[in-house]
């Protein structure tokens, strides 16, 4: 079985700070990874995936992420952040097969303060 | 390119009275369909997903059903709805083969 752990549920920054969103992973099998994004009342848009190739994937918004398979994770990164960057961030997880289901983390709600 | 529609955007509904939630997905053929709920700092769960017309698999036992009755249609509904049915609806759709979830906008749907 696979699962997603978020380690914050929330993380306060400051306009044009750096930030990183925590998520570890776990899986027997190969493993594809996702992070969403979704906006007050929205939908969720993707930011972001790692199906193979380099380990390090950019997105869009000016985010990225690093797939380490050693230490099971795939934290999200930004260089600077901005107001509109305040949302709720969910990764996921996807392992080979044959139903294409995915797994989601319970979200991690990012705040831009000015 | 695919584009994904759900409606209504918003319902409030009394308790035990039925529920039919609506999403439809334009440019593909042959998607995978799901059906999520998210409530208040729980996530997103699976309630349902299909991989064809016709075919239902269901994640969560509960009040709820689907149905598939086009390619590109998938349908969410509850003969008697409760109290705890309430929150934000999304449906998705993935491209066989590949697996990447799109998202719908979500319904909101609050139960009385």
């Amino acid at each position: 079985a696979q699962s997603v752990t978020q380690l914050d549920s929330q993380v306060p920054v400051f306009e044009e700070a750096p930030v990183e969103l925590r998520c570890n992973y776990s899986s027997s099998v190969s493993v594809y990874l996702f992070w969403y994004v979704q906006y007050p009342n929205q939908g969720l848009q993707l930011l972001l995936k790692y199906l193979s190739g380099s380990t390090l994937v950019k997105g869009i918004n000016g985010f990225e992420a690093e797939f380490n398979k050693s230490q099971t994770s795939f934290h999200l990164r930004k260089p600077s952040v901005h107001i509109s960057d305040t949302a709720e961030y969910f990764c996921a997880v996807r392992s080979g097969g044959s139903n294409y289901k995915l797994t989601f983390g319970k979200g991690t709600l990012l705040t831009v303060n000015p | 390119s695919q584009t994904i529609h759900q409606w209504p955007a918003t319902l409030v509904q009394p308790v035990g009275s039925p529920l039919s939630l609506e999403c439809t997905v334009e440019g593909t053929s042959n998607p995978n369909l799901y059906w999520y709920r998210q409530a208040a700092g729980r996530g997103l769960q699976l309630l349902f997903y299909s991989v064809g017309i016709g075919q239902i698999s269901s994640e969560v036992p509960q009040n709820l059903s689907a149905s598939r009755p086009q390619d590109r249609q998938f349908i969410l509904s509850s003969k008697k709805l409760l109290l705890s049915d309430s929150g934000f609806y999304l449906c998705a759709w993935a491209a066989e083969n590949r697996g990447t979830q799109y998202f719908g906008p979500g319904t909101r749907l609050l139960v009385l």
